[in-house]
């Protein structure tokens, strides 16, 4: 059974920094893409940023671009998400989610929730 | 950037209704396009891809259809579970995008 857990959310002030964390199992994580989708209080979802199975590529949107790096440790199973320069705008709950068979998103954790306040 | 227009924002049908959503990009995205349902407080499930192809244990009653820049989600029979907001998102483009989304309601 595919799993992904996310961890490393909070509470921080602005210009602040988190690293974000997603655990996977149940599949071969090296072998899939991966990506970071956010969503902001009562709003829609936001596509952050993707990163290729062996880590070589990375993409990000434009809005979290310089400020965010996305990252893999495929020993450890495990994606990352370093997000340094916060803003308000940046609050949201923030999932992990495996890449299907084109970039569409076929398992989703449950989310870490970042919040960005004084 | 493809932006994605969902209408409409709020669909009130009956259960056992059927319900249609749309989805609209602002340039051809092709097939590539997927469904995803949201449910309060739960992660986004994938309902469909390539614009009709159903999901892993999705059931029939969900459908999809479409190409280019216009596109249809149809719940044929709505369930109780089926209460909820549905996106749709383009993969044919960088950056990968998503519709506001339309929240079915009772």
């Amino acid at each position: 059974e595919v799993q992904l857990v996310e961890s490393g959310g909070g509470l921080v002030q602005p210009g602040g920094s988190l690293r974000l964390s997603c655990a996977a199992s149940g599949f071969t994580f090296s072998s899939y893409d991966m990506s970071w989708v956010r969503q902001a209080p009562g709003t829609g979802l936001e596509w952050v940023s993707s990163i290729y199975g062996g880590g070589d590529n990375t993409f990000y949107a434009d809005s979290v671009k310089g400020r965010f790096t996305i990252s893999r440790d495929n020993s450890k199973n495990t994606l990352y998400l370093q997000i340094n320069s916060l803003r308000a705008e940046d609050t949201a709950v923030y999932y992990c989610a495996k890449r299907g068979p084109d970039w569409f998103w076929d398992y989703w954790g449950q989310g870490t929730r970042v919040t960005v306040s004084s | 950037e493809i932006v994605m227009t969902q209408s409409p924002a709020t669909l009130s049908v009956s259960p056992g209704e059927r319900a249609t959503l749309s989805c609209r990009a602002s340039q051809s995205v092709s097939s590539n396009l997927a469904w995803y349902q949201q449910k309060p407080g739960q992660a986004p499930r994938l309902l469909i891809y390539g614009a009709s192809t159903r999901a892993t244990g999705i059931p029939a009653s969900f459908s999809g259809s479409g190409s280019g820049t216009e596109f249809t989600l149809t719940i044929s029979s709505l369930q109780s579970e089926d209460f909820a907001v549905y996106y749709c998102q383009q993969y044919n483009n960088w950056p990968l995008t998503f519709g506001g989304g339309t929240k079915v309601e009772i």
